[in-house]
C-alpha cells in the first residue's frame, strides 16, 4: 500500500542549530515533493518544491533534498529560530491525483 | 488581500442537520481543492476541481458535495451531519499542475454535537 511517513512526530532543538525533518514514501512514483509549514489554527503554508530530477534545493535558511532511490526526501532549517516552530508536512504529488499529504513533525526551537 | 477566503471560520451544528462552507480564490488559479484535518491533524484530500469540473473524488460519503459555480468558487454542501465529520475543513488552490504549491485558505473548523 503507498505510505508517506515523517519519522517523528515531534522534534525539539535548541535555538541555532540545524533541524533536519525525514519523509519517506513507499509505492509512489512523485514527478515532485513539497514541503508546507503549518501554524496552529491556520492552514498549510507552501514553502519548497523539489523535482524528481533535483538533488536540492536551497532557500534562505531552508534546504531540501530529494532522493528517489531511497524514496526519502530530508528538509533542514539551519540556524533554527524559535519562531521556526510549527508543524512540517511534506507532500507528494502522484500524477491524475491531488497532493498527498505526511502526518508531519512538530518542530519546537528552545530558546 | 485574502487569497483563498473560507467562511465560515466555525461552524457547530446539530447532528442531521445540513450545511455549507464557501471558498473564494483570486489567485486565477485553475484548480481548487478542500481537505479534511482529523484529530489527528491528518490532511486528506476530499475533493479536486478543475475549471468547474470535477477531476478528483476520493472516497467520501455522498453527503459531501462540492458545488463550483465559478473557477473562482469552490463550496462544500453537507448534508445530514454526522458526529464523525467534525474536523477542520481547508479550501486550496493551485495553478493546474500544481507545481507552484497549493494556497490554503484558513480552514472551517466544523463541530457536529
Amino acid at each position: 500500500s503507498q505510505k508517506i511517513e515523517q519519522n517523528s512526530e515531534a522534534l525539539n532543538i535548541q535555538e541555532g542549530k540545524t533541524a533536519t525533518l525525514t519523509c519517506n514514501y513507499t509505492n509512489y512514483s512523485p514527478a515532485y515533493l513539497q514541503w508546507y509549514r503549518q501554524d496552529p489554527g491556520r492552514g498549510p503554508v507552501f514553502l519548497l518544491l523539489i523535482r524528481e530530477n533535483e538533488k536540492e534545493k536551497r532557500k534562505e535558511r531552508l534546504k531540501v533534498t530529494f532522493d528517489t532511490t531511497l524514496k526519502q526526501s530530508l528538509f533542514h532549517i539551519t540556524a533554527s529560530q524559535p519562531a521556526d516552530s510549527a508543524t512540517y508536512l511534506c507532500a507528494l504529488d502522484q500524477a491524475g491525483t491531488a497532493l498527498i499529504f505526511g502526518k508531519g513533525t512538530t518542530l519546537s526551537v528552545s530558546s | 488581500d485574502t487569497a483563498v477566503s473560507q467562511t465560515p471560520k466555525y461552524l457547530v451544528t446539530q447532528m442531521g442537520n445540513d450545511k455549507s462552507i464557501k471558498c473564494e480564490q483570486n489567485l486565477g488559479h485553475d484548480t481548487m481543492y478542500w481537505y479534511k484535518q482529523d484529530s489527528k491533524k491528518f490532511l486528506k484530500i476530499m475533493f479536486s476541481y478543475n475549471n468547474k469540473e470535477l477531476i478528483i473524488n476520493e472516497t467520501v460519503p455522498n453527503r459531501f458535495s462540492p458545488k463550483s459555480p465559478d473557477k473562482a468558487h469552490l463550496n462544500l454542501h453537507i448534508n445530514s451531519l454526522e458526529l464523525g465529520d467534525s474536523a477542520v475543513y481547508f479550501c486550496a488552490s493551485s495553478q493546474e499542475t500544481g507545481e507552484f504549491g497549493y494556497t490554503f485558505g484558513s480552514g472551517t473548523r466544523l463541530t457536529v454535537v
